[in-house]
């Protein structure tokens, strides 16, 4: 079975400081990988994608994220925060290998404030 | 106007009353997929639908049925609804796609439910 862990419920940054907000996954098989973020009262939006290729991708708004392999992980980044960035961020895993299920394994999410 | 609506928004109702969730799409999606989000705990997926005569039991789907009425309509129901059914549900859609391929899935506003 996949899964995901998010390892920070709340994380508080500066507006203009580094972003970094942590996902490790479990999976058997190569793993698809997602980071969606949450705005206050809205639905969930897709931030960017790992699925093949390239193992660093970059999404929308200056967001990237980087596969490891080795370390299981998929770390999400943002060189300077904006206060436009605080929203609840979630990474997912997709159980899409070999089949073609496409369903989402969803981490617990990551609340994101950003200091003035 | 928004390619995944839900109605209602917002619903508040009574232990044991019956409680049906709508979900709409006018991308032409064939996947659509129920979830539930709680707080700490992300979320986690009730039921999904390939097509019109294709239902699937996600991980959480005791106390849920679902109906899918047509290609654009996806709808839950909490036959006698009770209090730890409280929660945000998101009703979601995806295109069809081959083996090894991601398609991404796009979320509706959410309906928030509250179980007295």
């Amino acid at each position: 079975a996949q899964s995901v862990t998010q390892l920070g419920s709340h994380v508080s940054v500066s507006e203009g400081a580094l972003v970094l907000l942590r996902c490790n996954y479990s999976s058997s098989v190569p793993p698809y990988l997602f980071w969606y973020v949450q705005y206050p009262n809205q639905g969930l939006q897709l931030l960017l994608k790992y699925t093949t290729g390239a193992t660093l991708v970059k999404g929308i708004n200056g967001f990237e994220a980087e596969f490891k392999k080795s370390e299981t992980s998929f770390h999400l980044t943002k060189p300077s925060a904006h206060m436009s960035d605080a929203a609840e961020y979630f990474c997912a895993v997709s159980d899409n290998y070999g089949g073609a299920t496409n369903k989402l394994i969803f981490g617990t999410g990551t609340l994101l404030a950003v200091q003035p | 106007d928004a390619d995944v609506t839900q109605t209602p928004r917002n619903r508040i109702t009574k232990t044991g009353k019956r409680i049906m969730l709508e979900c709409s799409q006018t991308k032409g999606h064939d996947r659509m997929y129920w979830y539930r989000q709680d707080p700490g705990l992300g979320l986690r997926l009730i039921y999904y639908s390939f097509d019109v005569k294709d239902i699937n039991k996600g991980e959480i789907s005791d106390g849920y049925s679902v109906s899918r009425q047509a290609q654009a309509k996806f709808s839950l129901s909490l036959e006698s609804a009770i209090p730890n059914q409280t929660a945000l549900y998101f009703c979601a859609t995806s295109d069809t796609h081959s083996s090894g391929t991601y398609n991404e899935q796009f979320f509706g506003p959410g309906t928030r439910l509250t179980v007295l």
